[in-house]
């Protein structure tokens, strides 16, 4: 089955400093991968989406997303974390093919004074 | 406001009592999903619609769920005799046509099952 992996479900950084949050995914042929973010008593709003164009993916606040299918990696970076950039994040994998979306267990943002 | 609406936010029920929930999706959008989120984990799916048909449903919907979405307009997801288990945030979401489209979510209902 189609899955996603996020590795470390606790992140902490400073502020300014580099953001870097890991996903993996499984898939055979290479999926639609997002990343979202959940704050506090809100939905998921989307940050970012990688549909087999450009492999780096530019989103909102700066996040960006590189797709790597070597590696099967979709890593979630910002050059300068910012306090308010402490959130839950959450990759997750549309199998080609498919209308189901998948998403990662969550990783958690918090960012240092 | 034309985002996902959810109704009630917050429920709390004792075990054994039916509770509902309601989905008022973005207008145009043809695709609804339920997902069910518990603290800590991501989002798990539910079931979906393509407009008022019921495409596929999780193994983890058991027959005390269900779910309708008549007319292909708003959904409801009822829990029939509820379990402490199935206390968690319940996420509704939506998505015009596309495969590649994103999940427009709304900011769910709590359920906490006593």
């Amino acid at each position: 089955a189609q899955s996603v992996t996020q590795l470390g479900s606790h992140v902490s950084v400073s502020e300014g400093a580099l953001v870097l949050l890991r996903c993996n995914y499984s898939s055979s042929v290479p999926p639609y991968l997002f990343w979202y973010v959940q704050y506090p008593n809100q939905g998921l709003q989307l940050l970012l989406k990688y549909t087999s164009a450009a492999t780096l993916v530019k989103g909102i606040n700066g996040f960006e997303a590189e797709f790597k299918k070597s590696e099967t990696s979709f890593h979630l970076t910002k050059p300068s974390a910012h306090m308010s950039d402490a959130a839950e994040y959450f990759c997750a994998v549309n199998p080609s093919g498919t209308y189901k979306y998948i998403f990662g267990t969550g990783t958690r943002l918090k960012v240092l004074a | 406001d034309t985002g996902v609406s959810q109704d009630p936010r917050h429920k709390i029920t004792k075990r054994g009592q039916n509770v509902t929930f309601r989905c008022d999706p973005i207008s145009e959008h043809n695709r609804l999903y339920w997902y069910r989120q518990t603290l800590g984990q991501g989002p798990e799916f539910l079931t979906y619609f393509q407009n008022e048909a019921q495409l596929e449903k999780s193994r983890l919907l058991s027959d005390r769920f269900s779910a309708e979405r008549p007319k292909g307009s708003f959904s409801t997801l009822e829990i029939q005799r509820t379990e402490q288990g199935d206390s968690a945030m319940y996420l509704c979401a939506s998505t015009p046509e596309g495969i590649t489209g994103e999940l427009f979510f709304g900011e769910g209902s709590r359920l906490t099952v006593l």
